[in-house]
């Protein structure tokens, strides 16, 4: 079974872009959450999607948003990027439903540096 | 609102030794408790989880954790710890239920773990 995968690895943008990462979950699954993973500020929760409807998110800036397709692949959009953006962005899929909807399975994330 | 420290954020062992990191969180509602590894350049995985039942549990490369409601605490043991081992350990919470726990993990900190032979 694939693991949730996410592309592309790396990227490189400078200030005042904007860039789109994409995230395909397990087979099956149809929640997606994303994370920003920083020295500093470690591990924070972005949001999350179900079944094409964000039902949760952080405390991010409206800079950052995301969707959900039908076939439960996700996309992450940053806009006007700042320095403070770089970041590894990991994404997380679970089934979703049930007592059970902690995100457990990981992709290895897209590593953005910001110039 | 939930929070989660981990003690130590760095932990140097020599091969074949016992260890322990610490973890310790504060949430006002009942949790869930988790263990993450992530090696370089890698994201994470998960390496056990505390749902429900035994307040002990094990993951198969030989790692144990045991929730401690009293104390607040789940801290992961290993009797004895492989070069292979050297990674970041992150403890994880999770509200039981609820819309605000839709696929949020609050982490700690982090852990890393560095084995020497």
């Amino acid at each position: 079974k694939a693991g949730v995968t996410q592309t592309p690895r790396y990227l490189i943008k400078t200030r005042g872009q904007q860039v789109t990462l994409s995230c395909s979950p397990i087979s099956g699954h149809r929640s997606v959450s994303w994370y920003q993973q920083t020295p500093g500020q470690g591990l924070q929760f972005l949001f999350e999607y179900f079944s094409e409807t964000q039902r949760n998110k952080g405390n991010f800036p409206g800079r950052f948003s995301g969707r959900q397709f039908s076939n439960s692949r996700s996309e992450m959009n940053v806009s006007t990027l700042e320095l403070g953006d770089s970041a590894l962005y990991l994404c997380a899929s679970s089934p979703g439903q049930g007592a059970f909807n902690q995100p457990q399975h990981f992709g290895d994330g897209t590593r953005l540096s910001i110039l | 609102a939930q929070s989660v420290t981990q003690l130590d954020s760095q932990v140097p062992v020599f091969e074949e030794a016992p260890v322990e990191l610490r973890c310790n969180y504060s949430s006002s509602v009942s949790v869930y408790l988790f263990w993450y590894v992530q090696y370089p350049n890698q994201g994470l995985q998960l390496l056990l989880k505390y749902l429900s039942g035994s307040t002990l549990v094990k993951s198969i490369n030989g790692f144990e954790a045991e929730f401690n409601k009293s104390q607040t605490s789940f801290h992961l043991r290993k009797p004895s710890v492989h070069i292979s081992d050297t990674a970041e350990y992150f403890c994880a919470v999770s509200e039981v239920a609820g819309g605000t726990s839709y696929g949020k993990l609050t982490f700690g900190q982090g852990t890393i773990l560095t084995v020497h032979p």
